[in-house]
């Protein structure tokens, strides 16, 4: 289908700790990539975006990792804050066709 | 505020109806998906258009359809539904088909 499903994995950290959030995408014809964040009942809000000729990209306390060998990617997330807390999903996306949800990861974070 | 707006925002109708939800992309995209979220099946791609025109499909029923107006504004069809099709629909729009997609607030559809 056109995302994996369920079950979603949990991570917990400690405030104040880095968080790294990983995820295995499906298409190695894959171009650009995303990371979303989802909070409960909102829509899911852009973090952080990469393409797939770079191999790292920063922004505001958060890093992506693109290792095209392994299809995966990871979100590094520095100093978390309870408000990080949400559902973070990775997004690709294939010459501007489609753009395609991995399951997802729940992030906890304790104070 | 992504931009992007979705109506209604909650939806109760009954199994074998018909109904419409409606997306106004951001100002400027040319670019609309539709996605359905429910518990069992994560985000899932449904179909996405381009300036107007049908671009990519994903595992879209054949009771849904979809379309992209002149003015770029998006409505997503859903007929003869079934208790299963009770799911979040979001909206996203993005300038082209590869750059940032933004979401909307979702219309939450029950059917009963």
């Amino acid at each position: 289908g056109e995302s994996v499903g369920l079950h979603l994995p949990t991570l917990s950290v400690q405030e104040g700790d880095n968080s790294i959030i990983n995820c295995a995408y499906s298409n190695s014809a894959s171009d650009y990539f995303i990371w979303y964040k989802q909070e409960s009942g909102k829509g899911p809000q852009f973090i952080i975006d990469i393409r797939s000729n770079m191999d790292k990209r920063q922004g505001q306390r958060v890093t992506v990792l693109l290792n095209k060998t392994v299809k995966h990617l990871s979100l590094q997330i520095a100093a978390t804050q309870p408000g990080d807390s949400a559902v973070y999903f990775c997004a690709e996306n294939r010459n501007g066709n489609k753009l395609v949800f991995g399951a997802g990861t729940i992030l906890r974070v304790k104070s | 505020d992504s931009g992007v707006t979705q109506t209604p925002k909650h939806l109760i109708t009954a199994t074998g109806q018909r109904v419409t939800l409606r997306c106004s992309p951001r100002s400027g995209d040319l670019s609309v998906y539709w996605y359905q979220q429910s518990l069992d099946q994560g985000l899932q791609f449904l179909i996405q258009y381009y300036n107007g025109e049908e671009r990519a499909k994903g595992n879209i029923l054949e009771r849904f359809s979809a379309q992209q107006f002149p003015d770029l504004h998006s409505e997503l069809n859903l007929s003869s539904l079934e208790l299963g099709d009770s799911a979040l629909y979001f909206c996203a729009s993005s300038v082209r088909g590869d750059t940032e997609a933004f979401f909307g607030q979702g219309t939450r559809l029950t059917v009963v």
